[in-house]
This record gives structure tokens, C-alpha cells and sequence, in this order.
């Protein structure tokens, strides 16, 4: 049960878009289609943005899009906006009820 | 309105005992798993486990089994995480939340900050 990878840090302008990676294995990630996003701010609890790889909840702008091929998952933010700036985890179903989260990415509006 | 609140900051010594706890409200809360989840300073969130209230069934991620227990009174809506020997290392934020789909969580509690120092 070791942790997602995904890439520490990533960076763009506003109005771009950020894919951020989130690779697993074939116990995790690649057996299930139960991927989630969340979002954190700094002294916040997580907030889930995406959830079954590509499905949001309501509330959450369409900007925010997900998906998977084999073993890893992508998170995407479109238009990216100043408030986007935030802590991004991704979380895969690994089997009696439990997960596992990634290690996380730091997304900076330059 | 969904609510999970939590109970307030811990601060304890090494080896000794604490339970935290996490009430629900705004659900119909025997029907939903509520887990727990370590988030330790600067690093990601960890599956600590996850319990049933309506049966108290509860399973565990296998780097938690054995070092802590989680328990729920549903008279009270309220799930509890507890410890009987804490160690430094289990100094970390922990949230409660409730459990939507697989291993995705909908509502989250306010975090639980635990300090274990001498």
C-alpha cells in the first residue's frame, strides 16, 4: 500500500491549463474505476473536486476535468485561475473500503 | 446541510492514551461509513480506516491495523479514533469524513490537531 506518485510541483500562467499525473499500479489505480481529486488550501480540509475518475460533484467548475489510462490517472484545470492555486491529492480505490491517497502536487499560478 | 465536527486539539506525552472523536449532523448518519484520515505536517493525507455506524462493522488500512482503534455510538452520531500508547510520531492532523463511493469521501470534519511530545 505505497502512496500514489504524482509530480511535486507544477506551474503555469492564468487562463493555461496543468495536467497533473497520479501513477499507481495494477492493484490500485489500473484495477479500479474509482479515482478521486482533491483540492487543498493551506489550513483547509481536502475538498473533492473529482471523483470515479471523471465525474464532479455540483458545484465544482467544468474546468476541472479527470482521467485514466492504464495504471495512471490525470487531473486537468483548464483556465487556470489565481484561486487555483492549492495542494492537489489524487485517492484510488484499493479494496475493502480503503484507499490510498498520492503524494501530492503543489499547482502555482505564476 | 452535511456536518462532521470534530473535537479539539490534543496535546499529549509519549505513551500516553487519547481518543478523538467526530459528530455527525444534517444525514441520516447510520447509512453512511465514516473514515479516518492522518495528514502529517507537509506531507499528503493517509487511509487510516473506516467504520460502519449502523453496525459498527470497521476495516482498517494494513499500516494502521494494530495502532490505533476506531469505534462509533450511534445514539450519539459520534465515531471515535482512539490511541492507548501514543508515540511522537503520531503528532499529525487528523479528519474524520464521510465515506461517498469506493474509497471517495463527500464531507470532511474540521481536522483534529494532535501533538504528542515530551
Amino acid at each position: 500500500q505505497s502512496a500514489l506518485t504524482q509530480p511535486r510541483s507544477v506551474s503555469e500562467s492564468p487562463g493555461q491549463s496543468v495536467t497533473i499525473s497520479c501513477t499507481g499500479t495494477s492493484s490500485d489505480v489500473g484495477h479500479y474505476n474509482y479515482v478521486s481529486w482533491y483540492q487543498q488550501l493551506p489550513g483547509e480540509a481536502p475538498k473533492l473536486i473529482i471523483y470515479d475518475v471523471s465525474k464532479r460533484p455540483s458545484g465544482v467548475p467544468d474546468r476541472f476535468s479527470g482521467s485514466k489510462s492504464g495504471n495512471t490517472a490525470s487531473l486537468t484545470i483548464s483556465g487556470l485561475q489565481a484561486d487555483d492555486e492549492a495542494d492537489y491529492y489524487c485517492c484510488s480505490y484499493e479494496g475493502n473500503y480503503i484507499g490510498v491517497f498520492g503524494t501530492g502536487t503543489k499547482v502555482t499560478v505564476l | 446541510e452535511v456536518q462532521l465536527v470534530q473535537s479539539g486539539a490534543e496535546v499529549r506525552k509519549p505513551g500516553e492514551s487519547l481518543k478523538i472523536s467526530c459528530k455527525g449532523s444534517g444525514y441520516s448518519f447510520t447509512t453512511y461509513w465514516i473514515g479516518w484520515v492522518r495528514q502529517m505536517p507537509g506531507k499528503g493525507p493517509e487511509w487510516m480506516g473506516i467504520i460502519y455506524p449502523g453496525d459498527s462493522d470497521t476495516r482498517y488500512s494494513p499500516s494502521f491495523q494494530g495502532q490505533v482503534t476506531i469505534s462509533a455510538d450511534k445514539s450519539i452520531s459520534t465515531v471515535f479514533l482512539q490511541w492507548s500508547s501514543l508515540k511522537a510520531s503520531d503528532t499529525a492532523m487528523y479528519y474524520c469524513a464521510r465515506r461517498f463511493t469506493a474509497a471517495t469521501v463527500d464531507s470532511w470534519g474540521q481536522g483534529t490537531l494532535v501533538t504528542v511530545s515530551s
